[in-house]
């Protein structure tokens, strides 16, 4: 049973446009989601996080959104370039005692030029 | 600079032959973690240390141990690997002097094939 689920294997956005890459959890526990990105041959590398206290966490052209009631978060980038062409993990935790995370299958983005 | 090292980046092993998958950190972080990932699929978490504690998940399968002879390595064995543990395997670690939860930093895998 899926607990953190990215719906979209794939998206594919201009140069310059917004790319929204949505993921759902269904673990109620979790209080910290984080997204990481992904290049072919390359592990995962860290992009951005937010705890359940916010709604929001901006950096540079990287913004995530959290809808607690909902489940929901998202991951907005504006504007969209040809290097943010990847694979983006979202991924959630719960911070109480536990250094675990579990992670969704992954969203393959691709910006065309 | 600091990294997560995995070698070998490439794995070829026979049905049934045991493998050992390392891993190396420089990074000096206390908590180290093994995920499989397979083709299309989310990266599984096989195991992790906290410091020199080994935590198991439930669902992983006997055929896979793990050591953590210092801070800086730990190895993966799978005793007798079957065609289906032929996956992507990632090593990541994280600190726990920060926030409880912090990120965590992957090395880039090493691919195993299974023949």
């Amino acid at each position: 049973d899926q607990q953190v689920k990215q719906n979209s294997p794939s998206l594919s956005v201009q140069e310059g446009r917004i790319s929204i890459l949505n993921c759902d959890y269904t673990n109620s526990m979790f209080d910290y989601f984080l997204w990481y990105k992904k290049y072919p041959a390359e592990g995962p590398t860290f992009l951005i996080s937010i705890s359940s206290i916010k709604d929001k966490n901006e950096d540079g052209r990287f913004t995530v959104f959290l809808n607690k009631s909902a489940k929901h978060l998202s991951l907005h980038i504006v504007p969209s370039q040809p290097g943010d062409s990847a694979v983006y993990f979202c991924a959630a935790g719960s911070g109480a005692g536990s250094y675990q995370l579990t992670f969704g299958k992954g969203t393959k983005l691709s910006v065309i030029p | 600079d600091a990294m997560v090292i995995q070698n070998p980046r490439y794995q070829v092993t026979q049905f049934g032959k045991p493998v050992t998958l390392s891993c190396s950190q420089t990074l000096n972080h206390n908590v180290m973690y093994w995920y499989q990932q397979k083709s299309s699929q989310a990266p599984k978490l096989l195991f992790h240390y906290y410091d020199k504690d080994f935590n198991n998940e439930a669902d992983t399968p006997d055929n896979f141990q793990s050591r953590r002879p210092n801070t800086s390595f730990c190895f993966l064995d799978i005793r007798s690997p079957g065609l289906g543990d032929a996956a992507m395997y990632l090593c990541a670690t994280s600190s726990t002097s920060g926030e409880v939860l912090d990120e965590q930093f992957f090395g880039p895998g090493t691919r195993l094939t299974v023949l």
